[in-house]
């Protein structure tokens, strides 16, 4: 198994432009999730996924959409970026049960 | 207040010591508990869940006092190896919503 996998690793942008970070995992879980990591801020849920077709918003989904049509993939879409945005993105997975996440390798952004 | 509150750190400790982390949460009706474990610019890894009646994986040991609100990990010989930062991990809320602390960073030094 491949696990989570992310794409980009990393990616610079300019401000106002728009872009997609890709997330798979190939683990049949039907939670995923997307968190951004900042100094001194820890891991921040940006949105979430409790199944296909299912999404809702976390602590800061401001300026990014999801979507699930899928088990596997869990896109999420930066609108008009803005330098606020920089940030380490993670994609994450977990079954119901267990609750253990497993983590993408990260994407780092950088908004100019 | 934060959901999830760790100690800051960083934790500078030297090979063999025994170091321990805390952390707090907010939510009394918290679920489930865990320690991640984050190496410099990787991705955060479980290190162990967290159980009512403490628990044991070879040099680490976790404690859980659901009166207090209140999380523990406990390192025993450090080794170079356990140089990393360590992430305080809540589920709570109908969603089932993982919530991290801040994490708190130990470099143990030869």
């Amino acid at each position: 198994n491949a696990g989570v996998t992310q794409t980009p690793k990393f990616q610079v942008l300019k401000t106002g432009q728009s872009m997609t970070l890709q997330c798979a995992q190939d683990m049949n879980h039907e939670y995923m999730s997307w968190y951004r990591q900042d100094p001194g801020m820890g891991l921040r849920l940006i949105h979430y996924s409790v199944g296909a077709g299912i999404t809702d918003q976390g602590e800061v989904p401001n300026g990014y959409n999801v979507s699930r049509s899928t088990t596997e993939d869990f896109p999420l879409r930066l609108l008009s970026a803005a330098p606020s945005q920089t940030s380490v993105y993670f994609c994450a997975s977990r079954p119901g049960t267990p609750e253990t996440q497993y983590f993408g390798p990260g994407t780092r952004l950088l908004v100019l | 207040r934060k959901e999830v509150e760790q100690d800051p750190g960083p934790f500078n400790v030297p090979e063999g010591a025994t170091v321990a982390f805390n952390c707090t949460y907010s939510n009394s009706a918290s679920q489930s508990f865990f320690w991640y474990r984050q190496d410099c610019r990787k991705e955060p890894k479980l290190l162990m869940s967290v159980y009512s009646s403490g628990n044991e994986d070879g040099r680490f040991t976790a404690q859980l006092n659901r009166a207090s609100q209140y999380i523990s990990l406990l390192i025993r010989d450090s080794k170079l190896s356990d140089s990393a930062t360590y992430l305080c991990v809540v589920l709570s809320g109908s969603a089932r919503q993982l919530t991290f602390g801040s994490g708190t960073q130990l470099t143990v030094l030869p």
